[in-house]
Parts: C-alpha cells; structure tokens; sequence
C-alpha cells in the first residue's frame, strides 16, 4: 500500500462552520505533512509532524489546528475560515530513516470557503 | 535560504518528441536531494525521479532522465517518447540532508502540454 488517502475530496464551507481534513497512510512512515496549493501555484508548506509531535509551523493562523492522533492519522481542523484559504490542501507522508527521503502526496482536498 | 527557480512557466511537445523542463537552485548545503514531481490535472503530486547530491550519475526512471550539474545547481528533466499522458504542471523541488522533516522547496512549476 503506497498510498495516502484524504477524505473529503471537496468541501464548501461557510465562515462560521467548524469542518476537519482527514489524512491516512499505512506505509508506516513517521513524518507526515499539510500543505496549501493555490492555484497554478506550488505547495505551500503548513505544518510538519515527526513522531506524532509538531516539529514544523510555518506561522499558519490559529484557524488551522492539526492533529496527529497516531502514526497513521492526520487531521487539519478548520474554524472560522476566510474566503481566501480556498484552496486545494494536500496532504503527504515520508519515511524518517535514509536514505528514502521523498515525500508521498495524497489527492489533496479542495475547499471552498463562502 | 534555499530557493528553486523553474524559469519555463510552460511548455508544448509533440507526442513521441523529447523535451527538457530547466530548473535551477541555490543552496550552500553540500548534501541534499532533488526531486521532480508531476501534478496532472487529477491533482495528486505524483515522484517522477529522484537524484542524490553525492551521486555523480545521473538518474534515470524509463522515459524520465535528470542532467544534475552541481557546479551549475542545475537539475534539468528530460521527458523522452513523450505521451498524452505525461500532459501536467512539474515541479522542481529541493531537499537538505538532515531528516525527511526537512521542508521540500519547490519550483513555481512548468506546465507541460503534449500535442498529439
């Protein structure tokens, strides 16, 4: 299984809902990624988990909150958005150890802020 | 800071032709990773090749080959026998050694058309 899956595929929501992004991978890798992808734009890097534990913040507001329940899971939970976060989030996960360094990306969730 | 430059912001091919994406980079690190990713419309930013700073040779995955010039920071992609499915925006991207936390840095992307 190299795959990482997120679910939903699309996703409208209004400024005042509270809606989450939900990541899994069973390839057992430890570092696990959310980015941003406007478009015609390449990704832009969120946040990165290491050992479950947030290692990277690239200073994204506090409406974006990710979680990293186990190994396998990752979630974005949204609140309070703006209509310019509308964009494609893509989700990716890569092995810890080398020399296997490349990140696998799951088919991104494209959300509509209204 | 580590910056990635793809300086053709498209490019046409005809099916079964060659064609070369150029992407350029800058870094102090002298261990690091390259990588180009496609992203076809469906999406999903798919690994096409991967190349080793300390490796001298060049990879190769099939239809895909790199020329990595490290003197130059340059790390090229040829696309050989070009399909209609190879149709997608590239992205460029780099990697310092020191643990897969280490950020990816991409390229601005070259959207590549195939004209069958």
């Amino acid at each position: 299984d190299t795959e990482v899956t997120q679910t939903p595929k699309h996703l409208v929501m209004g400024m005042t809902n509270k809606k989450s992004l939900k990541c899994e991978q069973h390839m057992g890798h430890r570092a696990m990624y959310w980015y941003k992808q406007k478009a015609k734009k390449p990704p832009e890097l969120m946040f990165v988990y290491s050992y479950e534990k947030l290692s990277i913040n690239e200073s994204v507001p506090s409406r974006f909150s990710p979680e990293c329940p186990n190994s396998s899971l990752l979630n974005l939970h949204l609140h309070a958005l703006q209509p310019e976060d509308s964009a494609l989030y893509l989700c990716a996960s890569s092995p810890l150890s080398f020399p296997n360094t490349e990140a696998f990306f799951g088919q991104g969730t494209r959300l509509t802020v209204v | 800071a580590q910056t990635v430059t793809q300086s053709q912001p498209e490019m046409s091919v005809q099916e079964a032709e060659t064609v070369t994406l150029s992407c350029t980079y800058d870094t102090s690190e002298s261990d690091y990773y390259l990588f180009w990713y496609k992203q076809p419309p469906s999406r999903q930013m798919i690994l096409v090749i991967r190349q080793e700073a300390y490796k001298q040779q060049n990879a190769t995955e099939n239809r895909f080959s790199v020329n990595f010039q490290k003197a130059a920071k340059s790390f090229s992609l040829k696309i050989s026998d070009s399909q209609l499915g190879d149709a997608a925006m590239y992205f460029c991207a780099y990697r310092r050694e020191g643990g897969a936390t280490n950020k990816l840095i991409f390229g601005t992307g070259t959207l590549l058309a195939v004209q069958p």
